[in-house]
Parts: structure tokens; C-alpha cells; sequence
């Protein structure tokens, strides 16, 4: 039962290095989603997919690109690392099934930028 | 534009019931749910109401719904200390993207 699995759990980077974070899911949905979480404020959206090949923004894309080449992996890319992506960052997967829309966590990402 | 509010902070006492309130502005919201973090950990799918529906129970659950006032609920009967966590109210706005709220800090005091 793996579901959504996100790696590294923690990272710490300095100003203006870059790294990938990864999503994966086996419950062949085909929307994802990538959640920045700030202390005390709720989520907001970086980048979603509907599909493989298929990608748009969110609320607050800036700093970050994304890539779907699979069903089952959505990456994260953080380019140039800033202090102001220190944060946590989830990934989710979306069930639309008959009579259901949920979407599922994984565990999180908690990045530092320093 | 869509938002979502919740009050940020809940104190209630073991055993009690627990009731957290969620308003919203999208009145074509398909979907309202409720998801539980607790410290360190990633969103936790609750109970989710279809928007059609004005109550749903499940075990130590009741959401309700008020779509006339944009106004979802949610009651943990019999509050447990294993209860302590951040409760976030969420809508499907426009285009299927979740809305968020800011979360509720619910605490229970032995």
C-alpha cells in the first residue's frame, strides 16, 4: 500500500543550488498536484497535471518547474534555491472516481534554504 | 474570488465534542471536505460530503452542510487526546483545484 511517496523527507540547500524533489504514485491516477505548506498558513498550489505530458501552473509557480513523463511520477524542480521556498512541500494524487474526488498525501518534503 | 475561512484555534477538554466551522464562497462546490494533519506528518483524508447532501456521519463524525450560508461543520464526538492536530476545510472551486482554508488547531486537554 504505498500510495504517494515523496522523496527526500528533509533537505537542507544553500542559496542558488538546485534540487529535485520526487512524487511518486501507484494508483495510476492521472491528476497531481504539488502543495508548498508554510508554518501556520494552509496549502498552496505550485503546479498540477492532468495527465502525462500535460502540466499547468498554480497559484504560485514561480522558482519551481514540473515534468510528467509517466502516470506515475511528477518531479519537482527547484532552480536557484531562495530562502523564500524554505517551506514543506506535498504532493497528492487525485482519485476521480464514480461518486468519489479525493485527493491523496504523501508525507511531505521539509526543505531549508539557508 | 474563492476562499475558504476557518477559525485558526479550538480548546476543548477530553470527552467533550469537538466542533470545527468551515465557510466558503464557492457556491458551485461539488465537494467539501475535511483533512487532519498531525505534527510532522502529511494531510490526512478525514470525511468529504457531497455538496447535495447536508449531513454525513461516520462513526465519531458528523459533517454538516448549510449551502444556503456556505457554512460546512464538522463534530468529533467523544474527543480523544489522539484527536490534538490541525483540521483543514477544503472545496472544489473552479476548474476541480481544492480551495484550502488556513486550518483549525484543535487541542485536548486531559
Amino acid at each position: 500500500n504505498a500510495g504517494v511517496t515523496q522523496t527526500p523527507k528533509f533537505r537542507i540547500l544553500k542559496i542558488g543550488q538546485s534540487m529535485t524533489l520526487q512524487c511518486a504514485q501507484d494508483m495510476n491516477h492521472n491528476y497531481m498536484y504539488w502543495y508548498r505548506q508554510d508554518p501556520g498558513m494552509g496549502l498552496k498550489l505550485i503546479y498540477y497535471s492532468v495527465g502525462a505530458g500535460i502540466t499547468d501552473k498554480g497559484e504560485v509557480p514561480n522558482g519551481y518547474n514540473v515534468s510528467r513523463s509517466t502516470t506515475e511520477d511528477f518531479p519537482l524542480r527547484l532552480e536557484l534555491a531562495a530562502p523564500s521556498q524554505t517551506s514543506v512541500y506535498f504532493c497528492a494524487s487525485r482519485d476521480r472516481g464514480t461518486g468519489k474526488d479525493i485527493q491523496y498525501f504523501g508525507a511531505g518534503t521539509r526543505l531549508s534554504v539557508l | 474570488g474563492e476562499d475558504v475561512e476557518q477559525s485558526l484555534f479550538l480548546s476543548v477538554r477530553e470527552g467533550d465534542s469537538s466542533v470545527i466551522n468551515c465557510t466558503y464562497t464557492d457556491s458551485s462546490s461539488t465537494y467539501l471536505y475535511w483533512y487532519k494533519q498531525e505534527p510532522g506528518a502529511g494531510l490526512q483524508l478525514l470525511t468529504y460530503i457531497f455538496s447535495n447532501m447536508d449531513m454525513k456521519q461516520d462513526q465519531r463524525l458528523t459533517v454538516l452542510l448549510n449551502k444556503k450560508d456556505k457554512h460546512l461543520s464538522l463534530r468529533i464526538a467523544d474527543t480523544q487526546t489522539g484527536d490534538s492536530a490541525i483540521y483543514f476545510c477544503a472545496e472544489t472551486g473552479n476548474n476541480r483545484k481544492l480551495i484550502w482554508g488556513l486550518g483549525t488547531s484543535l487541542a485536548v486537554n486531559p
